[in-house]
């Protein structure tokens, strides 16, 4: 079974610029969920979506966005990019069943964005 | 919200000797506990997890126990090897209605000396 893709995994933009990553998940996995990894704030979490629909949220500006299409893959966006948004941007894939269990999270590689 | 702490952010250990990592959580709704592994380049790599009903569990060289009353979790690796050389990153899991997210510790660098 194929893992986790995201595409590109480097990009340099400059600031005031927009940006667009892709994160194809595991075949079957309904549940994407994005996190911003740094050196100074380590893996935090930026958004969960589940069948095309945000399901849950971090506490990060609405500079960032994602959204998720029919065949599970998702995007997410930053807007007027800041340097402080210099980062690893991971996504991570999930059979995504509600309820109190755990489903586990399975990372892809990550996009390394830099902003000049 | 929750909060997870980790401790130490750096770990070197010799070949062969043993490596604990220790994290403590906030909420005790926090039902699952997983550890992930992350080597230079690559994305976290689940290598064990525990859920709030079991107090230990072990797979091969690695170990996670979890103690509910004091809201801690430890990562134990006996007869330590290079290649377990990496970033190791604790994490808790809110379930639906405390959040239904992984908050995840600030990470421990280990480093496996011959």
């Amino acid at each position: 079974k194929a893992g986790v893709t995201q595409t590109p995994r480097y990009l340099i933009k400059t600031r005031g610029q927009q940006v667009t990553l892709s994160c194809s998940p595991i075949s079957g996995h309904r549940s994407v969920s994005w996190y911003q990894q740094t050196p100074g704030q380590g893996l935090q979490f930026l958004f969960e979506y589940f069948s095309e629909t945000q399901r849950n949220k971090g506490n990060f500006p609405g500079r960032f966005s994602g959204r998720q299409f029919s065949n599970s893959r998702s995007e997410m966006n930053v807007s007027t990019l800041e340097l402080g948004d210099s980062a690893l941007y991971l996504c991570a894939s999930s059979l995504g069943l509600a309820g109190s269990s755990y489903n586990e999270q399975f990372f892809g590689p990550g996009t390394r964005l830099t902003v000049l | 919200g929750e909060n997870v702490e980790q401790h130490p952010s750096t770990l070197s250990v010799q070949e062969g000797d043993s490596a604990v990592i220790k994290c403590t959580y906030s909420d005790s709704a926090s039902n699952y506990f997983p550890w992930y592994k992350q080597e230079l380049g690559k994305g976290p790599q689940l290598i064990i997890d525990i859920r709030s009903n079991v107090g230990e569990k072990k797979d091969q060289r690695i170990a996670v126990t979890l103690n509910k009353t004091a809201k801690h979790f430890s990562l134990h690796i006996t007869e330590t090897q290079p290649e377990d050389s990496a970033v190791y990153f604790c994490a808790a899991y809110q379930p639906p209605g405390g959040g239904n997210k992984l908050t995840f510790g600030t990470g421990t660098q280990l480093k496996v000396e011959l």
